[in-house]
């Protein structure tokens, strides 16, 4: 079954430094997004990203962040000067089969990326 | 009013219950509406799907719509300890398809 895979699984960073989430999602998917998810509390919205560009994003998803599709394949986010709030597990999620009347927002996740900032 | 409700509980069951699982949301422009499972420290995983009001069924699980009331709901049929983990409910209005998440609810199926 296809699914999406984020890498690096965990990642430890010094706050100030920059750091690029990476995600491959599903092949056909259209619609690719980033949520985040602070230990204990709901999934947050950060970004979606159509047609090589941005479609819509949060409030949270401030200068700090871009993302990128460079290749065709991968999905990145970066975050740009790291703090310390920005410790959470980052999800990379895809919906909208090519073809499909409509993008209902059935998203598929991936594992998650976990960032811890120190 | 926060967009999207749900209790965090944690909701404690015997092996064999009816899980009884609900959101209620105040935007009245959410049409699809979407229940998620996720396992600690897991990514969200998609269970049930549904557009506007009504029924929806699979296997063990059935996921209702009221949109009179905003209110959704997610029946788990003879739970199993398999079943505990987080359920997410989460919504999308037509036209953004960016869904909305609620907290979770805590669901524990003790043996």
């Amino acid at each position: 079954e296809p699914e999406v895979t984020q890498t690096p699984s965990h990642q430890v960073t010094q706050m100030g430094q920059e750091v690029i989430l990476r995600c491959v999602p599903i092949s056909n998917h259209l619609y690719f997004y980033w949520y985040r998810q602070i230990l204990g509390q709901k999934v947050e919205f950060l970004v979606s990203f159509y047609n090589n560009e941005i479609s819509e994003k949060s409030e949270i998803f401030d200068d700090q962040f871009s993302v990128e599709r460079p290749d065709g394949s991968n999905f990145t986010l970066k975050i740009r000067s790291t703090k310390l709030e920005d410790s959470a597990m980052y999800f990379c999620a895809s919906s909208g089969i090519q073809g499909a009347l409509e993008n209902t927002g059935e998203l598929f996740f991936g594992e998650g990326s976990r960032l811890t900032v120190l | 009013q926060k967009e999207v409700e749900q209790d965090p509980g944690p909701l404690s069951v015997p092996e064999g219950a009816i899980v009884s699982l609900n959101c209620t949301y105040s935007n009245s422009a959410f049409q699809y509406f979407m229940w998620y499972r996720q396992y600690s420290r897991k990514g969200p995983e998609l269970l049930m799907y549904t557009y506007s009001s009504g029924n929806k069924e699979d296997g063990r699980f059935t996921a209702q719509v009221d949109k009179s009331s905003k209110y959704i709901s997610l029946f788990i049929r003879d739970s199993q300890p398999s079943d505990s983990a987080t359920y997410l409910c989460a919504m999308s209005k037509g036209g953004s398809y960016i869904p909305t998440f609620g907290r979770g609810t805590s669901l524990i199926v003790h043996p």
